[in-house]
């Protein structure tokens, strides 16, 4: 099955820095998400992005389907940024959604 | 639209008891699934669903049984419980055919502790 590898496995920044958070994957895919797990366990949907790019106020994404990868940009951060964030891929269709392990993100005030 | 809503919240078991969780979804998807979630080990897919009456295994299936007889419902069942199931399970659904979209939404989670 397909191999999804986050990077980096955990990241502390100062409050007003700018991160990326890189997600590999090992099969060419249709389908590509990013999520953002709060410190209360609640799941929140961030990008729906197979390939291309998209920005959502102080985040964006890039996918570059053809060679791999999605990076996630979190610019000017804050602590309530703080949390894991997921990848999540799948190759459409009847095929199984693979999360990478995520990147816990912790911003200091 | 109350999205992705899942019962009870938190629940503790005893080795060998059963219980179930329910999923329920507004939003027409097609798709539904259901995930476990240990510390350090991210998201791990037990069963998921691709429409109404239809069930297929996931990345750790064993000990779990699922169950899809209406589009907005998808039920886990866990006959014997152990305490390896300790865990937060999360359900989600995905794929409007309209839209096209499979994006995934994901519910608030249930707490299962088994002793």
């Amino acid at each position: 099955g397909i191999q999804v590898e986050q990077s980096p496995p955990d990241l502390i920044l100062q409050e007003g820095a700018n991160s990326t958070l890189r997600c590999n994957f090992s099969d060419s895919v249709n389908n590509l998400q990013w999520f953002h797990q709060n410190p209360w366990g609640q799941l929140i949907n961030l990008f729906y992005i197979p390939s291309g790019t998209k920005q959502n106020g102080r985040l964006s994404a890039t996918t570059v389907a053809t060679e791999r990868y999605s990076l996630l940009y979190i610019s000017s951060s804050q602590t309530t940024d703080s949390g894991v964030y997921f990848c999540a891929v799948d190759r459409g269709g009847d095929d199984k959604i693979i999360f990478g392990k995520g990147t816990r993100l912790h911003i200091l005030p | 639209n109350a999205g992705v809503t899942q019962t009870p919240k938190f629940r503790v078991l005893k080795t060998g008891q059963s219980m179930t969780l329910l999923c329920a979804q507004d939003m027409n998807h097609e798709y539904m699934y259901w995930y476990r979630q240990d510390p350090g080990m991210g998201l791990r897919l037990i069963h998921y669903s691709v429409g109404e009456g239809t069930t297929a295994k996931g990345e750790v299936p064993d000990g779990y049984n699922v169950s899809r007889l209406k589009k907005q419902n998808f039920l886990l069942g866990l006959e014997s419980a152990a305490p390896s199931q300790t865990s937060v399970y999360f359900c989600a659904s995905s794929y409007e055919p309209d839209r096209g979209s499979h994006e995934q939404y994901f519910g608030p989670g249930t707490r299962l502790t088994v002793t």
